[in-house]
């Protein structure tokens, strides 16, 4: 059992460049999630879903796109990198209950030049 | 606006010297409030879930504790493998899908 699993760890882009976000988690849970994390800011959620199909905007939706056609598999598509996308980013995952607890990925790191 | 506010936002402790981190919260209608350790690198790594004022729980060194207001996280006699920043997530709102607001952490750091 991986938990949840994002690639790639690092990456370099250039201003303009796209890259997708991969992020896997097999625990079957339904809810899925994306995270920004700067530096003394605190997570801020990008976009989360809520199963396979149906996707809705977080705080910080602007320049970024998701998908969700399985249960498992929830990427972040960057479109036109700029560089106040540089960050870590965070993928998440919960069962779906009332209330539970949130499983994270180990994180990407992004740098924009 | 749902708020979450972690004080202080750094702490430097002895081996062995206890302390209080603070997590201060405004929501409507707490669902559950959440304490995370992470460490350099990595993402958070869970260690408790709150649900109701009143309630604590402990694991080791760390005892969680929660009132209307906010959730105090106590480390006992710490050793210096209890260095990591520690987050604060409270989960609110109505029925359907479920939002959390994250605090910026505490920066603890305990030396040798």
């Amino acid at each position: 059992n991986a938990g949840v699993t994002q690639t790639p760890k690092f990456r370099i882009l250039k201003i303009g460049q796209s890259m997708t976000l991969q992020c896997t988690q097999d625990m079957n849970h339904n809810y899925m999630y994306w995270y920004r994390q700067d530096p003394g800011m605190g997570l801020k959620l990008i976009y989360y879903s809520v199963g396979a199909g149906i996707t809705d905007k977080g705080e910080v939706p602007n320049g970024y796109n998701v998908s969700r056609s399985t249960t498992e598999d929830f990427p972040l598509r960057l479109e036109l990198a700029a560089p106040s996308q540089t960050s870590v980013y965070f993928c998440a995952s919960r069962r779906g209950g009332t209330t539970d607890t949130q499983y994270f990925g180990p994180g990407t790191r992004l740098t924009v030049l | 606006e749902d708020q979450v506010t972690q004080s202080p936002e750094a702490l430097r402790l002895q081996e062995g010297e206890s302390s209080s981190l603070n997590c201060s919260y405004t929501v409507s209608g707490l669902r559950g409030l959440f304490w995370y350790r992470q460490d350099p690198g990595k993402g958070p790594e869970f260690l408790f879930t709150l649900y109701s004022a009143g309630e604590e729980k402990e694991k080791e060194r760390l005892k969680a504790t929660l009132t209307k207001k906010e959730s105090f996280l106590h480390i006992t006699a710490p050793k210096p493998e209890d260095s990591a920043t520690y987050l604060c997530a409270v989960q609110a709102g109505g029925s359907g899908t479920y939002k959390y607001i994250f605090g910026t952490g505490t920066r603890l750091k305990v030396l040798a």
